[in-house]
């Protein structure tokens, strides 16, 4: 079954440390894509970073990188030097590469991350 | 700018009634997606839409229903057999991908409350 797993409820981290947020997930499908997004206390869910399945190099978007290790099939975010803005709940999400699946994602649980000042 | 609007931010209704929740995208996107989100929990799809006149039920379709008339809007309506409404709604948004999805873009929510 395709799924999402998300093993950390909560983090809480000092300003200015990097975190990882753990991500694993579970396809057969050779061809997939990782997502993660952020969610504030407003609701909003604020996509953040992708990742191919075949994309050689692991995606970074300023702050925000993805350690993917597709033999281990985690996919990691990593926040360095996090700031107070940071807190909210992060979600990690796949879309598997079957046509049938091809317009959803499969979301995890969420981590809720707090930045401690 | 670019982007998704869902209306009203928070609704109150009575039990029993039906309501109907906007959601409207400038972005061009041919795909558009109604979640449903409880409090402490991650996302479940209720419909989804690939292009206009067609949508798909999701995971949790029942209860619910939408329309795809034009392919900037696809609103959803709670209807008074959804057992338990009460929850956060969003819309999302994307491009239609060709072997799997891309990145979907949310609105802000909706916060619907029956009583």
């Amino acid at each position: 079954a395709q799924k999402i797993t998300q093993t950390q409820p909560g983090m809480f981290v000092q300003e200015k440390e990097a975190v990882t947020l753990d991500c694993t997930y579970d396809t057969s499908d050779p061809s997939y894509g990782l997502f993660w997004y952020k969610q504030p206390s407003s609701g909003e869910m604020i996509f953040l970073i992708y990742q191919g399945s075949y994309d050689q190099q692991n995606a970074t978007e300023g702050r925000y990188s993805l350690n993917f290790q597709k033999a281990r099939k985690s996919a990691n975010l990593v926040i360095s030097a996090s700031q107070l803005g940071d807190s909210a709940m992060y979600f990690c999400a796949m879309s598997p590469g079957r046509k049938d699946s091809n317009y959803q994602l499969i979301w995890g649980a969420g981590t809720k991350l707090i930045i401690k000042p | 700018d670019g982007g998704i609007t869902q209306s009203p931010k928070y609704l109150f209704r009575k039990e029993g009634q039906n309501v109907t929740l906007s959601c409207e995208q400038n972005l061009n996107h041919d795909a558009m997606y109604w979640y449903r989100q409880d409090p402490g929990q991650g996302l479940r799809l209720i419909y989804y839409s690939q292009i206009v006149n067609d949508f798909q039920k999701g995971d949790i379709a029942e209860g619910y229903s939408v329309s795809r008339e034009k392919k900037e809007s696809f609103p959803l309506t709670v209807t008074s057999a959804q057992k338990n409404p009460t929850a956060f709604y969003l819309c999302a948004s994307s491009i239609v991908g060709q072997t799997f999805a891309y990145e979907q873009y949310f609105g802000p929510g909706t916060r619907l409350t029956v009583t």
